[in-house]
């Protein structure tokens, strides 16, 4: 089954703990991106890679750390620094970093008090 | 500054009316531009974008250079077509792209 998958779906931690998101996918895809979704501000990118080994900070990267070791992986480390951490968090990926269709992961909510 | 506004949180209409989902955006390049859907318990995805210039269940997006819009339309709604819909801009064409705030649209039946 193909795809990119998300664990956990519910998150929850206490304020000053870091956090690691899982995002995995076998598409085959080289560019992977992490988006923050908020009501009513949309989804906004946090970091995206478009090849292994690299990445790049995306409008709201501050508080937030991520690794692209393997192809298939782009963990999302949401560090004590993040002033407001409690969002769902989506992954997704493409192709390339050219203008394909992404591909969304389900999700993760992350409940931070 | 690049940006996606889609000025209608919530959009209701009955079975069978036109449904209009209004984008406009400011970006003094040629803009990329999609439409994103997600439905009820279901994954956020591509509906269609403007490259294609296809009709994807039925919705057309067009794009107007000198409105800056790319609203998205549907002559007669269905009730399936209830959903948060997401219009975004891809100014550099490497897949970063920026969503407007969403747009919830209900069909009652």
């Amino acid at each position: 089954d193909g795809g990119i998958t998300q664990s956990p779906k519910y998150l929850f931690r206490k304020e000053g703990q870091n956090v690691t998101l899982s995002c995995e996918q076998n598409l085959n895809h080289d560019a992977m991106y992490w988006y923050r979704q908020d009501p009513g501000q949309g989804l906004r990118l946090i970091y995206y890679s478009q090849i292994v080994n690299d990445f790049q900070k995306g409008d709201i990267a501050e508080g937030y750390s991520v690794s692209r070791e393997k192809k298939e992986s782009f963990p999302l480390t949401v560090t004590s620094a993040q002033k407001n951490p409690t969002a769902f968090y989506l992954c997704a990926s493409t192709e390339t970093g050219n203008s394909y269709e992404q591909y969304f992961g389900p999700g993760t909510r992350l409940t931070v008090t | 500054a690049q940006r996606v506004t889609q000025p209608e949180k919530l959009l209701s209409v009955f079975k069978g009316a036109p449904v209009e989902l209004k984008c406009n955006y400011s970006y003094s390049g040629s803009p990329e531009l999609f439409w994103y859907v997600q439905y009820s318990r279901q994954r956020l995805q591509l509906l269609l974008r403007h490259i294609s210039r296809e009709s994807i269940k039925g919705f057309t997006a067009d794009l107007n250079k000198g409105e800056t819009s790319f609203h998205l339309k549907k002559p007669f709604a269905q009730e399936e077509d209830s959903a948060m819909y997401y219009c975004a801009l891809d100014p550099s064409n490497t897949g970063k792209l920026i969503f407007g705030q969403g747009t919830t649209l209900q069909v009652k039946p």
